[in-house]
Parts: C-alpha cells; structure tokens; sequence
C-alpha cells in the first residue's frame, strides 16, 4: 500500500492551460521533494521543501511553483503549460534515516 | 561536490548469469549511497542503501553492492538474473555536509535476454 499519493497519473492538456499536480504523503515526514525525469534520463531536483511553509527551488530551474501548507500535502503548479513541459514528475519524502520513498509519479503532456 | 557516474547507460545479459552495473562517485566526505531500481510505467523503489555499517549491502531481489571508499565505487550485482529484474536503475549519493540534498546517476537500462 502506498503511503504517497500523485494524482492525476496522467494528464494530456493543451498548451497555455493552468495545471495542478498533487502529492499527499501519509507519513508525516517533514522533507518533501518534486523531480522532473525526461525518458531515459536521470532525475532533476526542481523543487523541495523542509516543512510547513518551507519551499526551495532545486538543481534545475523550473517555471513550476509549489506551496507547503500542510505538512501531509506539497502540490505543484504550472501557471500557463508548454510543451517543453511535457515530462513525469515524482514526488517523493525522505525519512529520518534518509530514505527517499516515491509516489507512482505523474506523465504531463502538453499538445 | 557530489558527483555520481554510472558507466553504462545499457546492459544487456542473459537470464541466469551475472549482473554488474557499475557505479562511481565523489564525494567531499562520508556519503549515504543508494542504488533505486524503477520498473516501465511504475514508481522508484529502493534496493539498498549504504550508511556507514558494513561496506557489503544486501538489497531486495537478490541483488547487493558493495562499498569501496578506494575505489570510490558502489557497483551493484546479482548472481542470476531473472526476466522481471529488467528495468532501470539509477545510483544515488547523499552527504550530510549538503543537508542530505541527493544526486543521481543518469540510470542504467538493464535488458534480459531469454
């Protein structure tokens, strides 16, 4: 059973729309992260967060925002969607002994 | 600065013999070392991890890496592999002197053959 959600698993919008990514975490762990992967590639750190109303940009710059209002939940947000968006986005926690769990990850794709 | 290299972007091995993807890092002082296997259309999930304890770790599935500070390396390996083991697998480092941020290799995609 998962302990970190991502919704939507997929999502095929067109471009200049508003979108939302979810990840909720049932855990109660305080450090949060969001990473891009194109395929084949490595993750990319864009975002991250260390609790309650603490968010940090990551290794690569991304036009995506995120907020932190709760601790169990660490959305993302892309204002106006392009193409060169299109990727998966994982969101994952770490725990205290500094081992990251992932959620399913969400596929975007921007037409 | 953290750095993570892994040498081989594909391996391709028949089933039942021996698995090798190799690793290689640098690090300013002690890293946590992780290697993260991720399945077509599925989440990460954790192998094995490495924490200062014993430089042999054994992971899930069999398989197990192996720290070697002189070496800077943590090449993970599997005696027999099996057709489900088909999948990428990215290495990991951590350090506490970069408050545990994680660096990733570029991963490794690891063909079966039957």
């Amino acid at each position: 059973e998962a302990d970190i959600y991502q919704t939507p698993r997929y999502l095929v919008i067109g471009t200049g729309k508003k979108i939302t990514l979810e990840c909720s975490q049932t855990m109660g762990h305080d450090k949060m992260y969001w990473y891009q992967q194109d395929p084949g590639m490595e993750l990319h750190l864009i975002h991250y967060s260390y609790g309650v109303n603490s968010t940090e940009k990551g290794d690569l710059s991304s036009e995506s925002t995120v907020s932190r209002i709760r601790t169990e939940h660490f959305p993302l947000t892309l204002e106006s969607a392009r193409p060169s968006h299109t990727s998966q986005y994982l969101c994952a926690t770490i725990s205290g002994a500094n081992v990251l769990t992932f959620g399913a990850g969400s596929r975007l794709t921007v037409l | 600065a953290q750095s993570v290299t892994q040498l081989d972007s594909h391996v391709s091995v028949s089933e039942g013999t021996p698995v090798l993807l190799r690793c290689n890092y640098s690090s300013s002082y002690s890293p946590s070392l992780f290697w993260y296997v991720q399945h077509p259309n599925k989440g990460l999930q954790l192998l094995l991890k490495y924490t200062s304890a014993a430089t042999l770790v054994k992971g899930i599935n069999g398989f197990e890496a192996e720290f070697k500070k002189s070496e800077t390396s943590f090449h993970l390996t599997k005696p027999s592999a099996h057709m489900s083991d088909a999948a990428e697998y990215f290495c990991v480092v951590s350090e506490v002197d970069s408050n545990y941020q994680l660096i990733w290799g570029a991963g490794t995609k690891l063909i079966i053959k039957p």
